[in-house]
Formats: C-alpha cells, sequence, structure tokens
C-alpha cells in the first residue's frame, strides 16, 4: 500500500460546512495529489504537490485548497462543502524510484 | 487534448471466456499507459504499465501507437477478476498526473 493513509476514511456533514480530509505518506515521496472518484467521471484531479509548500491546481480544483507544510501530510480542504461534493476521495503518491502512482484507500464523504 | 477513453461501461463475460477491455487515448507527444484495478470499495491498485511489458494476473496490454490503443486483454476470465478496470495516461515528465478513463466494469460469472 506504499505507506499511504488518509483520515478520516467516512465522514458525514453539512452544506456550507469547512471540512479537511487528511493523507499521510510514510517513505518521503516528494510528489502527491488528491483526485476525486465519481460514477461516470471516472478520476479526476483536484490539486498536486510536488513539494513542501508546492502545490498546484488540477482539473476540479474550484472549491477546494490544498496545504503541505510537511512532505508527509497532503491536506485537501473544502472550505464551504457543497453536495456536489459529495464523492469517493483518493489520495496518491508518485513512487521517487519508480515514477509509479499509488493510491491511499480513499475517504468516502458525504455532503447533506 | 488529452484524453482517454475507454467505450465499455460495463463487460459481462462467463468465466473461462476471454477478455478484452478497450481503451484509446489522445495525446500528442510520448505518453507512459497504466492499468488500475479496482476491486469493490477497495484502493486503486497498479495491475499494469507499458513500459514493463509484465503479464500480471494473467492480463497483458499492449501499446499500439498506430491506433493510440492500450487494450486490456486475457485469455480465460475469472469470478475473481470482476472489478472496475481503469486505464490512463501521463505525460513523460516525472511527478506528472494521471488523466483516467471512466472505468469498465467487468462481471465475470460462472
Amino acid at each position: 500500500d506504499a505507506g499511504i493513509t488518509q483520515s478520516p476514511r467516512h465522514k458525514v456533514t453539512e452544506t456550507g460546512t469547512p471540512v479537511t480530509l487528511r493523507c499521510h505518506q510514510t517513505e518521503n515521496h516528494r510528489y502527491m495529489y488528491w483526485y476525486r472518484q465519481d460514477p461516470g467521471h471516472g478520476l479526476r484531479l483536484i490539486h498536486y504537490s510536488y513539494g513542501v509548500k508546492d502545490t498546484d491546481k488540477g482539473e476540479v480544483s474550484d472549491g477546494y485548497s490544498v496545504s503541505r507544510s510537511k512532505t508527509e501530510d497532503f491536506l485537501l480542504t473544502l472550505e464551504s462543502a457543497t453536495s456536489s461534493q459529495t464523492s469517493v476521495y483518493f489520495c496518491a503518491i508518485s513512487d521517487s524510484n519508480t515514477d509509479t502512482q499509488y493510491f491511499g484507500p480513499g475517504t468516502r464523504l458525504t455532503v447533506l | 487534448a488529452q484524453r482517454v477513453t475507454q467505450p465499455e461501461k460495463l463487460l459481462s463475460v462467463f468465466k473461462g471466456a476471454p477478455v478484452e477491455l478497450k481503451c484509446n487515448y489522445s495525446y500528442s507527444g510520448s505518453p507512459e499507459l497504466f492499468w488500475y484495478v479496482q476491486y469493490s470499495r477497495q484502493r486503486l491498485q497498479l495491475l499494469l504499465r507499458h513500459i514493463s511489458r509484465e503479464s500480471i494476473k494473467g492480463f497483458t496490454a499492449d501499446l499500439n501507437k498506430g491506433e493510440t490503443s492500450f487494450h486490456l486483454k486475457k485469455p480465460f476470465a475469472q469470478e475473481e477478476d470482476s472489478a472496475m478496470y481503469y486505464c490512463a495516461l501521463r505525460g513523460p515528465q516525472a511527478g506528472t498526473a494521471l488523466i483516467f478513463g471512466k472505468g469498465t466494469t467487468l462481471s465475470v460469472s460462472s
């Protein structure tokens, strides 16, 4: 599992509340990513990071922000959750040796 | 535009039948192609990467640059192959994010 964990694994929240999802890795990989998975859309990139404090937007970044203050943690924040952000969120890392992406177990978020 | 197309949402086969999951891509340059598999409510797992040319769990995939395809094949399907399969591509630069197709659900029944 490439040492990737996500927390929480499940969350139910209400529209308008802020939500932060955490991705933690144990192997000091440089690149980290947040994707969302939705039926009929596959996985789409939200934000990614190429180092501490270095982040950039992906395809579906509106309504999301990220932070990476330590190599091992990549946080995804929904500033004001909406029902359209109900999804499964996957964090991924790019293995520094093989340049292959490995995924975390996912966080299932429901916004009521 | 960079794009991955998986034309089938669902592919249903019987155990022992051959399987081919289709993947076509659009990319200007030399992409890297991948297949990921996701068993029910689990994390995505790397199945194949085109540059490694391996056979994993009996699956193979050949990159056809002329047809811009990277179809996934298995000669004899097993029930445990039932899962969601995603084709993905990315550029050659290290750390580039993946672009995914919409996925194909493979259902293998006895």
